[in-house]
Order: C-alpha cells, then structure tokens, then sequence
C-alpha cells in the first residue's frame, strides 16, 4: 500500500495496552476537532469528534480529550488492537461568521501495535 | 449504501499537462471537498462545493479548480502540471457543511 508520510513520528504500543496519540492545534479560534485513522493505500476514516463546549467524549474504545487552554488534543485508544495499526490525523476547524470554515490537518502519527 | 467514490485511482502525467479528477459523493450528501495529500505537506484542504457553489478555498494557485454538478459529483482540475503536484488527492463528502465528512479513496497523481 501507499505510505501517507515517511518521516511521521511514530507510536509502538503492545496489542492490549491503551495508546494515547497528541497533537497540537494552532487556531485557538478552532471550535471543532476529529481525528481521523488512515490505512495504508486508503482515505482517512472519521473516528472521533468533539466540539469546544466539550473536554471528553467518548466512543467505543476510543476517548477523545480537549485541552483549549494549551491547544492540545489527544485520542485514547483502549486496548488496542493489531487492527489499529494505521497513521492517525487530528484536525481542527474554525467556523466563521461568515458561515465559511476550513478544516487544517495535522501532520499524523503512525501507530503500531507489536504482537 | 455505497461510499464515496473517486476516478480514476491512479493517473501518472507529464509536466505541462492538465488533468481532471472525479469524484462521488456518498448519495443525498451535498458537500463535497478536495484534500491534497503528500508525505512533506501532509493533508491540505483545496476546496469545498456545496450546492454547485464554492464555499471555501484553500491557499493554492489558480491552477487548481474544480466545480459541482447538480447531482452533486464534483470534479477537480489541475492545468499546467508541476512536479509538485504529484500527490494522492482526496475528496470527501458530507450531507451538509460543517458536518461528519466521509473519505474516498483517493487519486494517486503522479506527474513525470
């Protein structure tokens, strides 16, 4: 399959440990969060989303935590699984007056779940 | 229900050259944007159609556009290719703006 990144910093967990992968967001105007997992030669898939009125929300096996006053964001992974493995994006969204939007993606983090 | 779908899936061109993108959204979504995915730049947003009309555009040249039909396809445009357009361009749909967007899987553009 197609490599998303070649140089992406990289998460080695054991399968059924929890993960938990970071990102920093740039825009503290940014009212809106997903984290996506993409699979080698595939689209990004939508895991998880949270809007800023929230801190926590979670779906099933996953956990995603808000931090504004330091602009960080990270997804929980419980007990993960070998089909995990996968690069996983967050990305952060600012809705405008203006009813325009853009989302801006951060750069991934490669998980691999070791046997 | 059938999910997005995008044509071709690979497509090598040579500089100079222009090319079209193709994609479908998932049936009854009405928002459709453009992603432009490398190893150094990672995902960046292009452009967003809804309703045939462009909401909101990303920071790239001219070169790029696309547009959205009435049955809400879309399709992308690169004139005068660059090397640096070689990359896997996504498209993703959603039933509304602002709302859960759901990925194709992608064009792999490789200009030579």
């Amino acid at each position: 399959g197609e490599s998303v990144g070649l140089h992406l910093p990289t998460l080695s967990v054991q399968e059924g440990d929890n993960s938990i992968i970071n990102c920093a967001y740039s825009n503290s105007a940014s009212d809106y969060f997903i984290w996506y997992k993409q699979e080698s030669g595939k689209g990004p898939q939508f895991i998880i989303d949270i809007r800023s009125n929230m801190d926590k929300r979670q779906g099933q096996r996953v956990t995603v935590l808000l931090n504004k006053t330091v602009k960080h964001l990270s997804l929980q992974i419980a007990a993960t699984q070998p089909g995990d493995s996968a690069v996983y994006f967050c990305a952060e969204n600012e809705s405008r007056a203006s009813g325009t939007y853009k989302y801006i993606f951060g750069t991934g983090t490669r998980l691999k779940v070791l046997a | 229900k059938a999910g997005v779908t995008q044509t071709p899936r690979y497509l090598i061109k040579t500089r100079g050259q222009q090319v079209t993108l193709s994609c479908s959204p998932i049936s009854g979504h009405r928002s459709v944007s453009w992603y432009q995915q490398t190893p150094g730049q990672g995902l960046q947003f292009l452009f967003e159609y809804f309703s045939e009309t462009q909401r909101n555009k990303g920071n790239f040249p001219g070169r790029f556009s696309g547009r959205q039909f009435s049955n809400s396809r879309s399709e992308m445009n690169v004139s005068t290719l660059e090397l640096g357009d070689s990359a896997l361009y996504l498209c993703a749909s959603s039933l509304v703006p602002y709302n859960e967007q759901f990925f194709g899987p992608g064009t792999r553009l490789t200009v030579l």
